[in-house]
């Protein structure tokens, strides 16, 4: 089993639509979780954090379950500078940051 | 404040030939990382270093690779003899601290093709 799996999508939606999508992670003693973005042939960069509590950044919502082992993050009012790949990462108790494979959301006009 | 910078961008080689990426972190990130990505297998780790030094060298695939980081502001990546099944993009990042914040710098990545 993977640590760290998600929804490849895509998820095709419109203008200002929400969109949602989950990751889960197989280790139940990670201790830190983050969502990266990448755009098409670019690196990957930090969008957030994601805290015990959920936090939102702007239009951006994370939210983590630990006793599901799932984060997830929600974007609303989306924009077609939206479109790019998330990564969901998780960092375990040795420091070792894994990567998801990500999700494509592609927000068109 | 240059980035994560790393060279080639580019490479496509032949089988059997030998490969070296390099990489320079950001000044005064005590991390650095070397991923590889692949459309099958997404971002993997394959080595990382603290302080220059290598910590956790589980992820490179086989005897063909070796990283090494002879000093603070420059680290090398080597794949010798090279396979098609290499190709990939491998990006390195650094960090500031493992325990703090965790943000990870990326390079634009180095795309090596290998025939």
């Amino acid at each position: 089993r993977k640590e760290v799996e998600q929804d490849p999508g895509p998820f095709n939606v419109p203008e200002g639509a929400t969109v949602a999508f989950n990751c889960t992670y197989s280790n139940s003693a990670s201790q830190s979780f983050f969502w990266y973005r990448q755009d098409c042939r670019k690196e990957p960069k930090l969008l957030m954090s994601v805290y015990s509590s959920g936090n939102e950044d702007g239009r951006f919502t994370a939210q983590l379950n630990r006793a599901s082992q799932y984060i997830s993050l929600l974007i609303r009012d989306s924009k077609l500078s939206d479109s790019a790949t998330y990564l969901c990462v998780v960092k375990s108790q040795d420091y070792k940051l894994s990567f998801g494979a990500g999700t494509t959301v592609t927000v068109r006009a | 404040d240059a980035g994560v910078i790393q060279s080639p961008r580019h490479e496509v080689t032949e089988m059997g030939q030998e490969v070296t990426l390099r990489c320079k972190p950001i000044s005064g990130h005590d991390y650095l990382f070397w991923y590889r990505q692949t459309m099958m297998r997404g971002l993997e780790l394959l080595i990382y270093f603290n302080n220059n030094v290598p910590i956790d060298d589980s992820g490179m695939p086989e005897d063909r690779f070796s990283a090494k980081m002879p000093n603070a502001s420059f680290s090398t990546l080597k794949i010798q003899p090279s396979e098609p099944r290499d190709s990939a993009v491998y990006f390195c990042a650094s960090s500031l601290a493992l325990a703090g914040v965790r943000e990870l710098f990326f390079g634009e990545g180095s795309r090596l093709t290998v025939l």
